[in-house]
């Protein structure tokens, strides 16, 4: 299985501010096929970007996604209070599709 | 619109057994790979089974692995997970899932609203 580590555990920043999100992979994953989701308080997680880099329909162009290999980013520029919320990674390559553990993101 | 409706979740025994339906709409529901999904209390995401869109390919994690089965009925967009043998571990709100795409590989797009299910004597 493809075990996916999320740093840091969690990350405490200031509206405007911008977040880095690291996403590491035990083995390559393969075709990019990379997932972020953001999950708020409560609530279903919601895609943000996959295949790497692309953002999912709605998703404001303040959050991107970069990375190959065994090593992913999720950058938000520009954070907002309603941001608060824990990013999973997940990749769907290769069964299982594993996620990561997740990073929480606080607003100061 | 897509909506995906879980119901079935509630208090068991350890050792005991619940099912799950998640009713589909808004999409056709015949062409679609489906997943659960769970979330233990404070804890992250584990995708544990998932069924292709005619039953021909399902996956469980090794966590349930001869405990829970997986299956859709396509007559009534309806997807199930029956689980047995349950375990204080498989605590956890059950979404039901799908994927971005008919593609089998794709991320999930469409979640429900969850169904908790607690394992406790």
């Amino acid at each position: 299985d493809i075990v996916l580590t999320q740093s840091p555990g969690t990350l405490s920043l200031s509206p405007g501010e911008r977040a880095t999100l690291s996403c590491r992979a035990s083995q390559s994953v393969t075709s990019s096929y990379l997932a972020w989701y953001q999950q708020k308080p409560g609530r279903a997680p919601r895609l943000l970007i996959y295949g790497v880099s692309s953002r999912a329909t709605g998703i404001p162009d303040r959050f991107s996604g970069s990375g190959s290999g065994t090593d992913f980013t999720l950058t938000i520029s520009r954070l907002e209070p309603e941001d608060l919320a824990v990013y999973y990674c997940q990749q769907y390559g290769n069964s299982p599709y594993t996620f990561g553990q997740g990073t929480k993101l606080e607003i100061k | 619109e897509v909506q995906l409706v879980e119901s079935g979740g509630g208090l068991v025994q350890p050792g005991g057994s619940l099912r799950l339906s998640c009713a589909a709409s808004g999409f056709t529901f015949t062409t679609y790979r489906m997943n659960w999904v769970r979330q233990a209390p404070g804890k992250g995401l584990e995708l544990i089974s998932y069924i292709s869109s005619t039953s021909s390919a399902i996956f469980y994690a090794d966590s349930v692995t001869g405990r829970f089965t997986i299956s859709r009925d396509n007559a009534k967009n309806s997807l199930y997970l029956q689980m047995n043998s349950l375990r204080d571990e498989d605590t956890a709100i059950y979404y039901c899932a799908r994927g971005t795409s008919m593609s089998t590989i794709a991320p999930i797009l469409y979640w429900g609203q969850g169904t908790l299910v607690t394992v406790s004597s």
